[in-house]
């Protein structure tokens, strides 16, 4: 596609249950962030993945909070046993390794998760 | 590791007044600076960047910033806002080298007739 792909748009569970957040990025963007975003506190870094390196998980705000790459390319952000404090707009970015470090994200439109 | 502080949490506008969103940053090296903004409803796009050179940058739709070392600074100025500009405005860096882009807590801009 033309775009970082998230899904699902919207997403509501109860407390306590696991969630999956899937992204896809741009074809051949071998470099992936997810952030959270929530009211009042920005864009909060979570884990980011940048070609065969180890990913940079220090934004990962507990143990509940894992994701993978499968193949360097979907990511999958998964958060167990939801808690309400989590919730939030998860944020799925890529960029293009072999451009220049300041080049742009490009950002998808984000996974609203509810936890009831 | 970097942080970012965005010191207008929300600023209200008339139209055509001018705008100023302030920006610091606290890293001792060499930074990529950039400002993103997202419009109601839609993702996060790219306003400008700054990683050498001129350290007034020029963004789309007439923004632009300015990098001031010294002051950890990279404010983003408009000299006439339009009702269009109506967005939250994001600030963030990332250290040289393959470090995570830092955002702040962004401003939110609300632009009225």
């Amino acid at each position: 596609g033309a775009g970082v792909s998230q899904s699902p748009s919207n997403k509501v569970t109860e407390k306590g249950k696991d969630v999956e957040l899937r992204c896809d990025p741009i074809s051949g963007h071998t470099a992936l962030y997810w952030y959270r975003q929530s009211l009042g506190q920005g864009l909060e870094f979570l884990i980011y993945f940048q070609g065969n390196s180890a990913p940079d998980k220090s934004g990962l705000p507990s143990d509940r909070f894992s994701a993978e790459r499968t193949g360097g390319s979907v990511s999958t952000l998964t958060i167990q046993r939801t808690q309400q404090e989590d919730s939030a707009v998860y944020l799925c970015a890529s960029i293009h390794q072999e451009a220049s470090y300041n080049s742009p994200l490009h950002f998808g439109n984000g996974t609203r998760l509810t936890v009831t | 590791a970097q942080s970012v502080s965005q010191h207008n949490h929300h600023v209200i506008l008339s139209e055509a007044a001018s705008l100023e969103l302030g920006c610091n940053y606290s890293y001792g090296g060499t930074v990529n600076l950039f400002w993103y903004v997202q419009y109601p409803g839609q993702h996060l796009q790219l306003l400008l960047k700054y990683f050498s050179g001129d350290p007034l940058v020029k963004g789309i739709k007439g923004f632009e910033a300015e990098f001031i070392k010294s002051k950890f600074s990279f404010n983003l100025r408009k000299p006439s806002v339009q009702w269009s500009d109506t967005a939250e405005y994001f600030c963030a860096v990332n250290a040289r080298g393959n470090t995570p882009l830092v955002f702040g807590k962004g401003t939110r801009l609300s632009v009225i007739a």
